[in-house]
């Protein structure tokens, strides 16, 4: 069983439309994660859940909106899209603790053409 | 100024070679350090951590932290060609009662038979 599951695996899309990443996570992890990773590899923290409540918001823009409706669900919905927004965005569990592992999801290849 | 900061390489080194990846941070509240692997078109996996300066050895890697200096780093010996992939620093800490993992930019390692 995926431990992190994030659909869809790619997503093509055009400037302006407004679409969603879903993800699940099976393994009872209190905190949950969405990061994006540009060109360059560099995975850049969005949001932090923690059961169900935004905890970490790094100054990304209105367009992006997380929703949890359970611990267990952590989507991404993105309005307006922009040229910008294509990158690679991972979701990612962890349990409660400093030293925990983060499990991610396989990423979302987002490309706004 | 990033929190965290990595050379983005690409390093490339002959198989059975000593690899030495290194970070430095500015956020004195990190208390716990992790690398993680990263697969072309993959989502990162933990590969080692600590939370204290010195040495933690495990297999053919060894990370290391000198609070002090504000600096890890993750050795791998008898590099294989397996080991090519982006390793990526992370650090952990509690910030307005939660914990928040920020990652560094990655550097990506080649290792060529």
């Amino acid at each position: 069983d995926t431990a992190v599951s994030q659909t869809p695996k790619y997503l093509v899309t055009q400037m302006g439309n407004d679409k969603s990443i879903k993800c699940e996570q099976n393994l009872g992890h209190d905190t949950m994660y969405w990061y994006k990773q540009d060109s360059k590899k560099f995975l850049k923290i969005m949001f932090s859940y923690n059961n169900k409540e935004l905890i970490i918001n790094e100054t990304v823009p209105n367009r992006f909106s997380p929703k949890s409706p359970d611990k267990a669900h952590l989507n991404l919905h993105i309005n307006s899209l922009e040229l910008g927004d294509s990158a690679v965005y991972f979701c990612a569990s962890r349990p409660r603790g400093l030293d925990t592992e983060a499990f991610f999801g396989q990423g979302t290849r987002l490309t706004v053409v | 100024q990033k929190e965290v900061e990595q050379d983005p390489g690409p390093l490339s080194v002959p198989e059975g070679a000593i690899v030495s990846l290194n970070c430095t941070y500015s956020n004195s509240a990190f208390q716990y350090f992790m690398w993680y692997r990263q697969y072309s078109r993959k989502g990162p996996e933990l590969l080692m951590y600590t939370y204290s300066s010195g040495n933690k050895e495990d297999g053919r890697f060894t990370a290391q932290v000198d609070k002090s200096s504000k600096y890890i780093s993750l050795f791998i010996r008898d590099s294989q060609p397996s080991d090519s992939a982006t390793y990526l620093c992370a650090m952990s800490a509690f910030t307005t009662g939660f914990q928040k993992l920020v990652f560094g930019t990655g550097t990506r390692l080649l290792v060529s038979p």
